[in-house]
Formats: C-alpha cells, structure tokens, sequence
C-alpha cells in the first residue's frame, strides 16, 4: 500500500542552524510532492510545489529536493529562527487521483 | 491570496446533536473541497471528497450517513456529524482546490469538535 514516512516526529536545532526534514515515500508515483506547515490548533499552509522532473525548489529561506529515484524529499530551512517553529507536512500527489496524501509530519523545535 | 474560511473554530455539544460545519472559499472558486479529521499529533486523516453538484467520495471505513456533505456551489461545502457521540470528537479541517491536478490546498483552520 501507499505509504508515506517523515523520518523524525520531532527536531530540536539551534536558532541560527539549517534545519532538514526528510519525507520518503513507498508504492507511489507522484506528479508532484507539496510541503505545508501547520501551527497548533490552526489549518495546514502552504509552502513549496516541486514537480517530478524538478530537482530543486527555493522560496526564500526555504529549499525543497525531489529524488524519485530514491523516492525522497528534504525539506531545508536556512538561517532558522524561533518562528519557524511548527509541525511541517509533506503531501504527495499524483494528479489523477485529484486528492493529496499526507505524511504524519516533523515537530521542528528552533531553541534560541 | 487564496483564503478559506471554516465556522465554527469550536462546538461543544451533547451526546445525539447533529453538529454542522461550514467552509467557504472567499476569493477563489473551489472545483474540489476535501474534509479530513485530525487526531492529536498525527496526521490529516481523508475523510471525503467533494466537487460542486455531485456525490461526494468518501474515504474506506468512513460512514456516509455519519458524516453528510453538501457540496452546494464553487465556494460553499458543509459537513454535519450526525448524532453525534463522544468518538466523533476530533478536530475536522476542510480545504479546497481551485484547479485540477497539482496545486495546492488551501485549508481552513479547522473546527475542534467535543462532544459531551
């Protein structure tokens, strides 16, 4: 069955540090791999769209990689700072299902 | 940006009420809207799928005639939890699509739901 992982349930790092999350997934074949944040008690948010023939995606702070070789993306916050802070979910899609499947999500802790 | 408004953020009722939920898309029509339910840390459970005018499409293992939704316009999906018991307590979030295949959802904040 589909299945999808995001390896730590939680991530502490230094304010200042890079912080890298990791999803892989099995018995899947996106068109597209999304990554969201939510914040406690609040509605998921959407941050980066990487296409299966991108390798590489940045908005800002923010960098995403796409291997569908290894079946795997790592999320990347650069330069993190206690507001980054939240649960970050990766979400795969392959376009004709038209619904998105979501992995469990990383708790990213920034320490000051 | 796109922006999708979910009523009420919290309901507290008795056992045997019917409880409905409301999402809207303000700014944007939304071809497909999605409900899922949220247990505390762990992910977005898929509950159904709903396009405007049609039957929505439940997830396996979810009751139909538990959990009704209406998909009445491109902007306006409802769900009511009907008769509620204290099992259905959960967190329930919709989102919604403004386009096929790809991009992204936008999701309201959610509604926290207790039954008592």
């Amino acid at each position: 069955s589909q299945k999808i992982e995001q390896n730590s349930e939680a991530l502490n790092i230094q304010e200042g540090k890079t912080a890298t999350l990791t999803c892989n997934y099995t018995n899947y074949s996106p068109a597209y791999l999304q990554w969201y944040r939510q914040d406690p008690g609040r509605g998921p948010v959407f941050l980066l769209l990487i296409r299966e023939n991108e390798k590489e995606k940045r908005k800002e702070r923010l960098k995403v990689t796409f291997d569908t070789t290894l079946k795997q993306s790592l999320f990347h916050i650069t330069a993190s700072q206690p507001a980054d802070s939240a649960t970050y979910l990766c979400a795969l899609d392959n376009s004709s299902a038209s619904k998105i499947i979501f992995g469990s999500g990383t708790r990213l802790s920034i320490r000051p | 940006g796109a922006v999708v408004s979910q009523h009420p953020s919290r309901v507290i009722c008795k056992s045997g009420t019917s409880v409905k939920i409301e999402c809207r898309s303000l700014d944007f029509q939304a071809t497909t809207m999605f409900w899922y339910r949220q247990f505390p840390k762990k992910s977005l459970m898929l509950m159904a799928t709903s396009n405007e005018g049609s039957k929505a499409t439940y997830e396996q293992g979810v009751e139909k005639d538990k959990f009704l939704i209406n998909h009445a316009s491109l902007t306006l999906s409802t769900l009511t939890v009907t008769s509620a018991h204290p099992e259905d307590s959960s967190f329930y979030i919709c989102s919604a699509r403004d386009s096929t295949g790809g991009g992204p959802q936008h999701f309201g904040d959610g509604t926290r739901l207790s039954i008592l």
